[in-house]
C-alpha cells in the first residue's frame, strides 16, 4: 500500500527549538501534502508540495520533497508552545480520488 | 475555521440505534469525502464523492451509509453500529481533482462518536 509514514512517531523540544518531521512513503506521487491536528479536532492544511518541487516554505515551515527517495520532510523553525500537535504527511494516488495518510508525528513543544 | 462543519460534535449511540452525521461545506468546492480516524491508526478513507456522485467506495462496511443531496451536503447514516466503530469521523472537501493531482482538502472538526 502507499502509505506515508511520519518518523518521529513523538517529538519533545523546548520552545524556539526548530522541529523536523520526516514521512516516506511507497509509490508515485503527484503531490504531498503536510497536515496539522490538535487534539481531537479536524485537520488542518499547512503546504501542499508538487512532485516537480524540492522545497516549499510558508512562514516558519519549510518543506523539502526528494522524490528519488521517495520522501518529504516539514521542519517548523522557532517553535511555539501553540504548535504542540500531530502532524500528518498525505500522498495522493494518481488516478483516484485518494488521499494516504501516515499515523503521524506527535510534536511537544515545551514552553 | 476551515469552512466545513460537522453536527453534531460528539454522538453516543446503542448498537441497536440509527443516527445521521451531517457535514456542510461553504467553499464551493464539488468533492466531498468521509473518513474515519481511530486511535493509533492512520486515517481511512471512507467514502469520496464528486459532484454529487460516490466515486470512491473504500469496502466498508453496510451499516455506513452515506448520502449527498447536493454539493455542499454530505450525511453518513449509521445503523446497527459496533463498539469497534468509536471513531473521530471527519468530513472533508476540495475542488474536483484535475489532471495535476489531488487538490487540498479542508477538514471539519469532527464528530467524536462512541458506540456501547
Amino acid at each position: 500500500s502507499q502509505q506515508g509514514e511520519e518518523d518521529p512517531q513523538a517529538l519533545s523540544i523546548q520552545e524556539g527549538e526548530n522541529a523536523t518531521m520526516n514521512c516516506s512513503y511507497k509509490t508515485s506521487i503527484n503531490n504531498l501534502q503536510w497536515y496539522r491536528q490538535n487534539s481531537g479536532r479536524g485537520l488542518v492544511h499547512l503546504i501542499l508540495i508538487r512532485s516537480n518541487e524540492r522545497e516549499k516554505h510558508s512562514g516558519r515551515l519549510r518543506v523539502t520533497l526528494d522524490t528519488s527517495k521517495k520522501s518529504s520532510s516539514l521542519l517548523i523553525t522557532a517553535s511555539r508552545a501553540a504548535d504542540t500537535a500531530s502532524y500528518f504527511c498525505a500522498t495522493d494516488a494518481p488516478g483516484t480520488y485518494k488521499y494516504i495518510f501516515g499515523t503521524g508525528t506527535r510534536l511537544k513543544v515545551l514552553a | 475555521e476551515t469552512g466545513v462543519t460537522q453536527t453534531p460534535r460528539h454522538l453516543v449511540m446503542g448498537m441497536t440505534n440509527k443516527k445521521s452525521l451531517k457535514c456542510e461545506q461553504h467553499l464551493g468546492h464539488n468533492a466531498m469525502y468521509w473518513y474515519k480516524q481511530s486511535a493509533k491508526k492512520p486515517l481511512e478513507l471512507m467514502f469520496v464523492y464528486s459532484l454529487e456522485e460516490r466515486v470512491e467506495n473504500n469496502s466498508v462496511p453496510s451499516r455506513f451509509s452515506p448520502e449527498c443531496p447536493n454539493s455542499s451536503h454530505l450525511f453518513l447514516h449509521l445503523h446497527t453500529l459496533q463498539p469497534e466503530d468509536s471513531a473521530l469521523y471527519l468530513c472533508a472537501s476540495s475542488q474536483e481533482p484535475r489532471g495535476g493531482g489531488q487538490e487540498t482538502q479542508y477538514f471539519g472538526p469532527g464528530t467524536r462518536l462512541l458506540v456501547l
